[in-house]
């Protein structure tokens, strides 16, 4: 079975750092993606990680460890047009799809 | 830049109608998704496709078909509309062994059936 947690919502404050958790216990994993989507809008693409470690990519970083299932986007020097969904998605090449967990509802306030 | 088109932005059908939502992306890419996305349910798969006349079923198949006549053409269509189908609905298009490739979206339908 596939399962991604994430959590639903959460708050920041502009100008500091959160990290949105991923948990996943899929049956095929090549891969975790992060994506953005803002509302009304398609999800676009924030990071890729399929090996174990830290990929940084200017504010945003994504974490990951396969042998815990786990991985975190770390936003940093947060900005107002950062609010938005983040969605963790697995991918089974197997499978040749992508799993999609619920969505962090991020929230920036001034 | 991959652009993935889809025909309406905003549908809105009575229940019972046999509704089709288009999606043609421009990229060459074998692989196409269709997926609904509804608050605290995340995207959910309902079909994909690896190529021309082929289909498999996501994980909520039921009450959709979907037909790939073309390459860069992926219709999802509902047989007979219900109000339960109501959601956004979001086309996705990859190339086909390109693992650490992202999905690339359409801008989603927002369909409402009354």
């Amino acid at each position: 079975g596939q399962n991604i947690d994430q959590p639903t919502e959460m708050t920041a404050t502009e100008g500091a750092i959160v990290q949105i958790n991923c948990t996943y216990q899929t049956s095929g994993f090549n891969g975790l993606f992060w994506y953005q989507q803002h509302a009304g809008e398609a999800p676009t693409f924030l990071s890729y990680n399929v090996l174990d470690g830290l990929e940084e990519k200017g504010r945003f970083s994504s974490f990951l460890s396969r042998s815990k299932g786990y991985s975190y986007l770390l936003l940093k020097e947060l900005q107002m047009k950062d609010s938005a969904s983040y969605l963790c998605a697995v991918f089974n090449t197997n499978a040749g799809k992508s799993t999609f967990g619920d969505g962090t509802t991020l929230t920036v306030k001034p | 830049d991959v652009k993935v088109t889809q025909s309406s932005r905003y549908l809105v059908k009575r229940t019972g109608e046999k509704v089709f939502l288009e999606c043609v992306q421009d990229m060459d890419h074998e692989n196409m998704f269709w997926y609904r996305q509804d608050p605290g349910l995340g995207l959910r798969l309902i079909y994909f496709s690896y190529d021309v006349k082929m289909k498999e079923k996501g994980d909520i198949p039921e009450g959709y078909s979907v037909s790939r006549e073309k390459k860069e053409r992926f219709s999802l269509i509902l047989e007979s509309a219900s109000t339960n189908q109501t959601s956004m609905y979001l086309c996705a298009s990859i190339a086909a062994g390109t693992d650490s490739s992202p999905l690339h979206f359409g801008n989603g339908t927002r369909l409402t059936v009354t």
